[in-house]
């Protein structure tokens, strides 16, 4: 089956500009996931959908992140402005429900902010 | 909210050796505790996971032991080989959090040949 698809690989913004992130989860996957790995550190859970509903976003800073899951397939992480400690790798991952199940991740998209 | 704590941050072994990677958690209610593995460059892929039912499981020559009592959760490596040098996370999950996955720090493996 084919894997979770992220785009773009890599993005070198200057701060105070806005990025966006697309997410393709595989088919038939109902809960997708946005993370941030800053370097060194383990995933830190922004936003979670189950379907096209926001399921927990208590660590997402909504006053610059937002996220959406249209139709309940693709989705977009957006940054606006972005700061430097923005700097991470920004996972999205998927799996079939939630509760229990394995994530699969997608290959990552790395954003550095200068 | 829910907290996970890993150790040690870097292990190196041996060849051949066992290493054994030690976590715990926070929330009680947490019941599925899935271990990924990330190499270098690379996304985290799932290498074993535990639910709170069960108290060991074992995978060729990894195998996860689970304390619900002591809220500690091990990821055990036997006969480790250099391909089994990466970055391992832990992780805990429960329904009282919306199946919230909230990933440990992480632990550098390094197997030397």
């Amino acid at each position: 089956e084919a894997g979770v698809a992220q785009s773009p690989r890599y993005k070198i913004i200057e701060k105070r500009q806005s990025v966006a992130f697309w997410c393709n989860p595989i088919s038939g996957h109902a809960t997708l996931y946005w993370y941030q790995q800053i370097l060194g550190q383990g995933p830190k859970l922004l936003i979670q959908f189950q379907n096209n509903g926001v399921v927990d976003d208590s660590q997402l800073p909504k006053d610059r992140f937002s996220a959406e899951r249209l139709k309940g397939v693709d989705s977009t992480l957006k940054i606006q402005p972005a700061k430097l400690e923005d700097s991470a790798v920004y996972l999205c991952a998927s799996s079939l429900v939630q509760g229990g199940y394995e994530q699969y991740f997608g290959p990552g998209t790395r954003l550095t902010v200068t | 909210g829910e907290n996970v704590e890993q150790h040690p941050s870097t292990l190196s072994v041996q060849e051949g050796d066992s290493a054994v990677i030690k976590c715990t958690y926070s929330d009680s209610a947490s019941n599925y505790f899935p271990w990924y593995k990330q190499e270098l460059g690379k996304r985290p892929q799932l290498i074993i996971d535990i639910r709170s039912n069960v108290g060991e499981k074992k995978d060729q020559r990894i195998a996860v032991t689970l304390n619900k009592t002591a809220k500690h959760f091990s990821l055990h490596i036997t006969e480790t080989q250099p391909e089994d040098s990466a970055v391992y996370f832990c992780a805990a999950s429960s329904k009282t959090s919306y199946d919230k996955v909230i990933f440990g720090p992480g632990t550098s493996l390094s197997v030397i040949p």
